[in-house]
């Protein structure tokens, strides 16, 4: 147990549906990511948050919306996917941004888009 | 640890011997580097840290070793056993910061 609860494990939607990912940190930090995790790929940052602010996001397609509506809640909302958009998508936390150690990651939530 | 093809790098080694995974990195300002092992179904977990100004760190049954003239990093398993068997990702930062950039992973497989 990280610390930090993602949910659904498990998603399966249509390119038409909207559905949303969840991650709930429960270690009182300030900083939260979301990554993308793909088969063939090394783990690529999608979206930074700082209390509750976007600090960064890493030239993510639109239909990809985050929402962080306190330091601990984060949200990935999710509208007219394609195939290619199936991953693992992690949610993570850190302290702060800088001089804070390394990030703490939830277990995942595996997409796949039909 | 580097990249080969489409597919991950794969270490396969006899339970009890030692592993060595290694892992090349980019940034030659990258000041703080990670291990981090995911086992199947998991999100990454970490393993040990080292900052850039040493050499090698310890931890239980891992070493990380930091050679800052050729960007390498290499992550010592001693007395491997089957629940090591996972990816390990190295990751690289500088200013101790929120930039991480990940390796593309080493496969290791504990043989019994």
């Amino acid at each position: 147990e990280t610390g930090v609860t993602q949910t659904p494990r498990h998603l399966v939607m249509g390119m038409t549906n909207k559905k949303s990912l969840k991650c709930e940190q429960h270690l009182g930090h300030n900083a939260m990511y979301w990554y993308k995790q793909s088969a063939k790929k090394p783990l690529e940052l999608m979206f930074v948050y700082s209390l509750e602010e976007r600090v960064e996001n890493n030239s993510v397609p639109s239909r990809f919306s985050p929402e962080c509506p306190n330091s601990s809640h984060l949200f990935l909302h999710l509208h007219t996917l394609q195939p290619e958009d199936s991953a693992l998508y992690l949610c993570a936390s850190s302290r702060g941004l800088t001089n804070t150690g390394e990030l703490f990651f939830g277990e995942g939530s595996r997409l796949t888009v039909l | 640890g580097e990249s080969v093809g489409l597919h991950l790098p794969t270490l396969s080694v006899q339970e009890g011997d030692n592993s060595i995974i290694n892992c090349a990195y980019s940034n030659s300002a990258s000041d703080y580097f990670i291990w981090y092992k995911q086992e199947s179904g998991k999100g990454p977990q970490f393993i040990i840290d080292i900052r850039s100004n040493m050499d090698k760190r310890q931890g239980q049954r891992v070493t990380v070793l930091l050679n800052k003239t050729v960007k390498h990093l290499s992550l010592q398993i001693a007395a491997t056993q089957p629940g090591d068997s996972a990816v390990y990702f190295c990751a690289e930062t500088n200013n101790y910061g929120q930039n991480f950039v990940f390796g593309p992973g080493t496969r290791l497989s504990v043989l019994p």
